[in-house]
């Protein structure tokens, strides 16, 4: 079974600094997908970037960015010019390629940005 | 284009009455999963449906339930309500159930308390 590692309960940064949050995983598959989820307050889960595995360059969306190091199953988010919007719980995830299509979620990380 | 729409938003419930919970997908999605999120166990899920068919199950008792109606809606009951079951229940739907990646949109999810 696959198992995600979000060993940070709690960040802070100020506005408009750079973050980064951190993620480990175990699976035995080779071919799958990686999410970072955020919730904010609304408690509506909004993805914010996914990567392949089979994809060796880093995926990038606007100021959020991943770092995937697939051999150390690592899976770090970098939020770069932290905004006050970007407040919220974060949720590093899992989504096998084939199977079953499940999400396996870490246990979030809450974010604070400090003004 | 209406996102995924879940009632209620909030429900309270005695231990051992039984409970039904709506989620209505995006327009043309076929899949709708189903997650229960708690402080304690985070984001478990609990199954998925495609075409009116159960696909996959979570690690759930049997009082847990669901199912899809051929427009795609679908419900989950929970009978016999104890206090733990009192969650955020998370609905997620996606285009398709295939191997390919489609995003999964989520609900903003019914909030129930077990009293």
């Amino acid at each position: 079974a696959q198992t995600v590692t979000q060993s940070q309960p709690e960040m802070s940064v100020q506005e408009a600094e750079t973050v980064t949050l951190s993620c480990t995983y175990d699976t035995s598959e080779s071919d799958y997908y990686l999410f970072w989820y955020k919730q904010p307050p609304s408690r509506q889960m909004i993805l914010v970037i996914r990567q392949e595995a089979y994809k060796q360059q880093n995926a990038t969306e606007n100021r959020f960015s991943v770092n995937f190091q697939k051999a150390a199953k690592s899976f770090s988010l970098k939020i770069s010019d932290s905004q006050l919007g970007d407040a919220a719980m974060y949720f590093c995830a899992y989504r096998s390629y084939q199977g079953a299509q499940k999400l396996v979620f870490g246990q979030g990380t809450r974010l604070t940005i400090n003004p | 284009k209406a996102g995924v729409t879940q009632t209620p938003r909030y429900l309270i419930k005695t231990r051992g009455q039984q409970v039904t919970l709506s989620c209505s997908p995006i327009s043309g999605h076929r899949s709708v999963s189903w997650y229960q999120q708690t402080p304690g166990q985070g984001l478990q899920f609990l199954f998925e449906y495609f075409s009116e068919t159960q696909r996959n199950k979570g690690n759930f008792p049997g009082r847990f339930s669901g199912r899809q109606f051929s427009n795609s809606r679908s419900e989950m009951n929970v009978s016999t309500l104890e206090l733990g079951d009192s969650a955020l229940y998370l609905c997620a739907s996606r285009l398709t159930q295939t191997g390919l990646f489609t995003e999964a949109f989520f609900g903003q999810g019914t909030r129930l308390t077990v009293v």
